[in-house]
């Protein structure tokens, strides 16, 4: 039950646009539009912000989208703001086990 | 309104035992996929244990044959019985849905609960 890979930070400035990487294998993000993305604030639960690879929950702004090709799953998060900086998590079904896997996680800084 | 309240942690010894609850409102727990997922100090997500509507249940590795996760049906409650308790197992335990309007993604979490354990 390995976990998907992430870049540990990225970092953008106010207004700019960044893109947060998840690669997987075949067995997962390459096989299935399972992917999902979280945001996670300091202390806080972790918020659903993308789900099926590239669809918003109600309410999520639309600053945020999601992509994906071949075994790599991608969040972009455009006109960056202040209040985006957060630990963001990807996460995707997987046919080579009976649990889901979550990526390694990426700190976003917003400059 | 969906609402899911864990409650049930706290300070444990190594070798003990703590039993988990997370408090459902807005929805059957028994109608729904629901999720304990930890996270370490300092460290990210990981999944630990499931069950699907239909009753079958499912656990990480790093937990099998010492953790157990059911429902209450009459409570509607979400349990996560954890026995034998290490000092890796110490986290942040949050309770989750999977609903169907949000596919595979986890669309409610409840504010998490911090087993510590420690001699």
């Amino acid at each position: 039950q390995s976990a998907l890979t992430q870049p540990a930070s990225v970092s953008g400035s106010l207004g700019q646009s960044i893109t947060i990487s998840c690669t997987g294998t075949s067995s997962d993000i390459g096989a299935y539009n399972y992917v999902s993305w979280y945001q996670q604030h300091p202390g806080k639960a972790p918020k659903l912000m993308i789900y099926d690879v590239s669809n918003r929950p109600s309410g999520v702004s639309n600053r945020f989208s999601g992509s994906k090709s071949g075994n790599t799953a991608s969040l972009t998060i455009s006109g960056l703001q202040a209040e985006d900086e957060a630990d963001y998590y990807c996460g995707s079904y997987t046919s080579s086990s009976t649990l889901d896997i979550f990526g390694t996680g990426t700190k976003v800084t917003v400059l | 309104e969906v609402q899911l309240v864990e409650s049930g942690g706290g300070l444990i010894q190594p070798g003990g035992s703590l039993r988990l609850s997370c408090a459902a409102s807005g929805f059957a727990v028994t109608s729904n996929f629901m999720a304990w997922v930890r996270q370490a100090p300092g460290k990210g997500l990981e999944w630990v244990s499931v069950i699907y509507s239909g009753g079958d249940t499912y656990n990480a590795d790093s937990v099998k044959g010492r953790f157990t996760i059911s429902r209450d049906n009459s409570k509607n409650t979400l349990y996560l019985q954890m026995n034998s308790l290490r000092a890796e197992d110490t986290a942040v335990y949050y309770c989750a849905r999977r609903s169907q309007e949000y596919s595979y993604g986890l669309g409610y979490w409840g504010r998490g609960t911090l087993v510590t354990v420690t001699s």
